[in-house]
């Protein structure tokens, strides 16, 4: 298996534009997240999916921020309109069902607003 | 006061020196405990976990969990330039199935210098 795969590796783009990040988890694997990292906060939950539906989206900071899981293969997060303050890492992970087991991240997308 | 907090360091040490990587946290339901490396431009990857009081050793890496005192540490031995990037502690509890909670320290960066 390749890994998590997301795209674009890169995204500038410019304020109130639309911004979409894809993410394709592990084959299998039951658990998908959205991280965003920064310098100042660290690494941030976002939201994640059990089987394809949303369980915890408190992560995600404004109405802003949208994610989809419309099938086990392929993951968004949308942001729309995009604002400088979104400038971030963004990272899917994905796991197993099940205690204490492994996430892993895909290389995740570096997003400029500018 | 945060969840986990994590000295950000940097940290900058000889090649072969031992290093020693620190989390404190609060939340007494934090049953397992991890150590992922992160290097530049990359996704996090899992490099220790230990559910328990006491240390767990792989290599050079040591992870020990002091649950009493609500802390953590990595130690790792004969440290190498290959060692250099930032190490990000990792807690969660586990509440059953769909549920899940994974908080991660802000990281360390660690230089191991020739």
């Amino acid at each position: 298996d390749a890994g998590v795969i997301q795209s674009p590796r890169h995204e500038v783009t410019e304020m109130g534009q639309e911004v979409t990040l894809r993410c394709k988890p592990i084959s299998g694997h039951d658990y998908l997240f959205w991280y965003r990292q920064t310098m100042m906060r660290g690494l941030e939950l976002l939201i994640y999916f059990n089987n394809n539906v949303p369980i915890d989206d408190s992560g995600m900071p404004e109405d802003r921020f949208s994610a989809k899981m419309p099938n086990a293969s392929f993951s968004t997060l949308k942001i729309q309109p995009s604002e400088p303050r979104d400038s971030a890492v963004y990272f899917c992970a994905s796991s197993l069902q099940g205690q204490n087991t492994e996430a892993f991240f895909g290389q995740g997308t570096r997003l400029t607003v500018v | 006061q945060k969840e986990v907090e994590q000295d950000p360091g940097p940290l900058s040490v000889p090649e072969g020196a031992i290093v020693s990587l620190n989390c404190t946290y609060s939340n007494s339901a934090f049953q397992y405990f991890m150590w992922y490396r992160q290097y530049s431009r990359k996704g996090p990857e899992l490099l220790m976990y230990t559910y328990s009081s006491g240390n767990k050793e792989d290599g050079r890496f040591t992870a020990q969990v002091d649950k009493s005192s609500k802390y953590i540490s990595l130690f790792i031995r004969d440290s190498q330039p290959s060692d250099s990037a930032t190490y990000l502690c990792a807690m969660g509890s586990y509440s059953g199935a769909g549920s899940y909670q994974l908080t991660f320290g802000k990281g360390t960066k660690l230089s191991v210098i020739p």
